[in-house]
């Protein structure tokens, strides 16, 4: 089992839509989680971390936290296509400080 | 404030050649990664050093890579020799090295390398 799975999609939404990108993983004792947007062929760029239960706005982004479940997402409030992009969800396992695992990425597309 | 440097962006060369990737964190940063990237894939960490000192290096083919960052700031990573399946992209992040779980990593441009 990888210790952090994402659908590799492609997610299409149509613009203005609420897109919603999901990832799982595998240790439970996970204590902070990334989100990371990457154009293709540019460097991954960070969009916001959280490492609480529940759901932590960031302007037309929310991450949402589900520790028990071990699930953690990310919404797209009114998509534009400039969100275009993949998605990296990341992981700082225990035991090892400031080791990011990363997912594969999920590939968005917003539809004009 | 400036952003994670790194050069070059792209190199290309035939195998059993060597080749080295230079990067510059983020100012203050003292904690600098290496990580590589495989089309489709998420990056993957070939070394994390703290200050000077190299304190991950668990993923890194010891036997071709090598890796220095002498006075804690810039940092080289090194293939000799290069293979086919060294093709990837090669990141280098920074960050503060915040103790705890909330340290923030930044990502250079990355290298693109190819090996024919």
């Amino acid at each position: 089992q990888k210790e952090v799975e994402q659908n590799s999609g492609p997610l299409s939404v149509p613009e203005g839509a609420i897109a919603s990108l999901n990832c799982t993983y595998s240790d439970r004792g996970s204590q902070s989680f990334f989100w990371y947007r990457q154009y293709s062929g540019k460097s991954p760029e960070l969009i916001m971390f959280i490492y609480s239960n529940g759901d932590k706005e960031d302007g037309r982004f929310t991450a949402q936290l589900n520790k028990a479940s071990q699930y953690v997402s990310l919404l797209i409030r009114d998509s534009q296509p400039s969100d275009s992009a993949t998605y990296l969800c990341a992981v700082i396992v225990t035991g090892a400080t400031n080791k990011l695992i990363f997912g594969t990425g999920t590939l968005l597309a917003v539809q004009p | 404030e400036a952003g994670v440097v790194q050069s070059p962006r792209y190199k290309i060369i035939e195998k059993k050649q060597p080749v080295a990737f230079w990067c510059n964190p983020i100012s203050g940063h003292n904690t600098l990664y290496w990580y590589l990237q495989n089309l489709g894939q998420g990056p993957e960490l070939l070394i994390r050093y703290e200050n000077e000192e190299a304190v991950d290096d668990s993923q890194l083919p010891k036997d071709r890579f090598s890796a220095e960052r002498l006075k804690g700031v810039d940092s080289t990573l090194k293939i000799q020799p290069a293979e086919l399946g060294d093709s990837a992209v090669y990141l280098c992040a920074s960050s503060l090295g915040l103790a705890g779980f909330t340290d923030t990593q930044y990502f250079g441009p990355g290298t693109r390398l190819t090996v024919l």
